[in-house]
């Protein structure tokens, strides 16, 4: 079975500090990871995937499968990153669209 | 592009009664609609998977004749609550993926079901 845990349901960090948000995942096959966010009153959206290996506003998100965990991660934060965050995972075939397994997400809010 | 409208935003109805929400891609075509239930200050549980043209999959615990779902065509996928109880009250969201960008879902912004 395939589950992703991101243990901070909460988390609060000042304007211009270092964000990271962690994510767990278990799979027993070769996963495909996605960082999806979601801002005050709009609907979920991508943010990057791990095979892109793109930064995306700034966040970036490397896959370590041997700790099983695509944390991601942002130097300086700003106000505008306050959102709700979901870590997802599929199984990445090739041969079709897979379903996604999403964490329970965290809250992440900036402090001016 | 990638836009996927879904309607309606909030529907509140009787005990008992059905109810439809439709769910559109409007600049793709979407080989795969997926239907969610996000309950309040959860994550967001898959309860179905569909193929267009085909039956839809279910997630285990998922009743496939309370929670109707229909892939007719490239563009729209609806999901009928039937016979709804206050229990269904929830968050319902949709999203597809196709011939965009393989892999990626893109959302729909959600459907308020109240059921009194």
């Amino acid at each position: 079975a395939q589950r992703v845990t991101q243990p901070e349901k909460l988390l609060s960090v000042f304007k211009g500090a270092p964000v990271e948000l962690k994510c767990n995942y278990s799979y027993s096959g070769s996963p495909e990871l996605f960082w999806y966010v979601q801002y005050s009153r709009q609907r979920l959206q991508l943010l990057l995937r791990h095979i892109s290996r793109e930064s995306i506003k700034g966040f970036t998100a490397d896959l370590n499968k041997g700790e099983t965990s695509f944390h991601l991660k942002k130097p300086f934060a700003q106000e505008e990153d306050s959102a709700m965050y979901y870590c997802a995972l599929s199984g990445g075939s090739n041969f079709g669209n897979e379903k996604l397994t999403f964490g329970t997400g965290t809250r992440l809010t900036i402090i001016p | 592009g990638a836009v996927v409208s879904q309607h309606p935003s909030r529907v509140i109805c009787k005990s008992g009664t059905s109810v439809k929400i439709e769910c559109r891609s409007l600049d793709f075509q979407a080989t795969t609609m997926f239907w969610y239930r996000q309950f309040p200050k959860k994550s967001l549980m898959l309860m179905a998977t569909s193929n267009e043209g085909s039956k839809a999959t279910y997630e285990q615990g998922v009743e496939k004749d309370k929670f109707l779902i229909n892939h007719a065509s490239l563009t729209l996928s609806t999901l009928t609550v039937t016979s709804a109880h206050p229990e269904d009250s929830s968050f319902y969201i949709c999203s597809a993926s196709g011939t965009t960008e393989f892999g990626i879902q893109y959302f729909g912004a959600g459907t308020r079901l109240s059921v009194l």
